[in-house]
């Protein structure tokens, strides 16, 4: 079946700038994720939704980020005023919501800040 | 918070050799440890976890062991192949409460010499 999808794959923008990247997740997935890469290192926890509301927005680095899932299904992480040191990849995972379910990762977006 | 700790950050090996990957966490209220390999460009992809209920998990050429004593656990490959080389990353998290964000490791670059 389909994956967790993301768009844009790739996406540069000027400092300042306003960016919406998207997550289109499992089908059935009521568990959201999303976390952040930079360059030679692990994925960095943003925040994580469970159905519409988020239940843990401990990892988001400060007001600029934000994100949102009004149907419980996608998922939009707006960031504004971007800055240089928020360029990384982007990542979206989703899980079945009942117990120890496993977390299965989207292929990213590549933000890249000039 | 959690901390999670991986050695090597790079390791070579001969094609059918076996290659060993070893974490260590901090949290003891961790209980679910999951592997990834991720591919250049690619998102991490699962490819095995463990609970902390079991103390060892194999899946053919993948096992992964789990000391809740000691706080670590390692990925075992048994007759590498040279489509095994990509990044591998452990982590840990605490399923059990609403906060279920994975804790990664700062990955290990396996190559595989043909």
């Amino acid at each position: 079946g389909a994956g967790v999808s993301q768009t844009p794959s790739n996406k540069v923008t000027e400092k300042g700038k306003y960016v919406e990247l998207r997550c289109d997740p499992i089908s059935g997935h009521t568990a959201l994720y999303w976390y952040r890469q930079s360059l030679g290192q692990g994925p960095e926890f943003l925040i994580y939704f469970q159905g519409t509301g988020a239940a843990d927005d401990s990892g988001l680095p400060n007001d600029r980020f934000f994100a949102v899932r009004p149907e419980g299904s996608v998922s939009t992480l707006k960031i504004q005023r971007t800055e240089r040191g928020d360029s990384a990849v982007y990542l979206c995972a989703s899980s079945l919501s009942m117990g120890n379910q496993p977390q299965h990762f989207g292929d990213g977006t590549r933000l890249s800040i000039l | 918070g959690e901390n999670v700790e991986q050695h090597p950050s790079t390791l070579s090996v001969q094609e059918g050799d076996s290659a060993v990957i070893k974490c260590t966490y901090s949290d003891s209220a961790s209980n679910y440890f999951p592997w990834y390999k991720q591919e250049l460009g690619k998102g991490p992809q699962l490819i095995i976890d463990i609970r902390s209920n079991v103390g060892e998990k194999k899946d053919q050429r993948i096992a992964v062991t789990l000391n809740k004593t000691a706080k670590h656990f390692s990925l075992h490959i048994t007759e590498t192949q040279p489509e095994d080389s990509a990044v591998y990353f452990c982590a840990a998290a605490t399923m059990d409460t609403g906060r279920r964000a994975l804790t990664f490791g700062s990955g290990t670059r396996l190559q595989v010499q043909p």
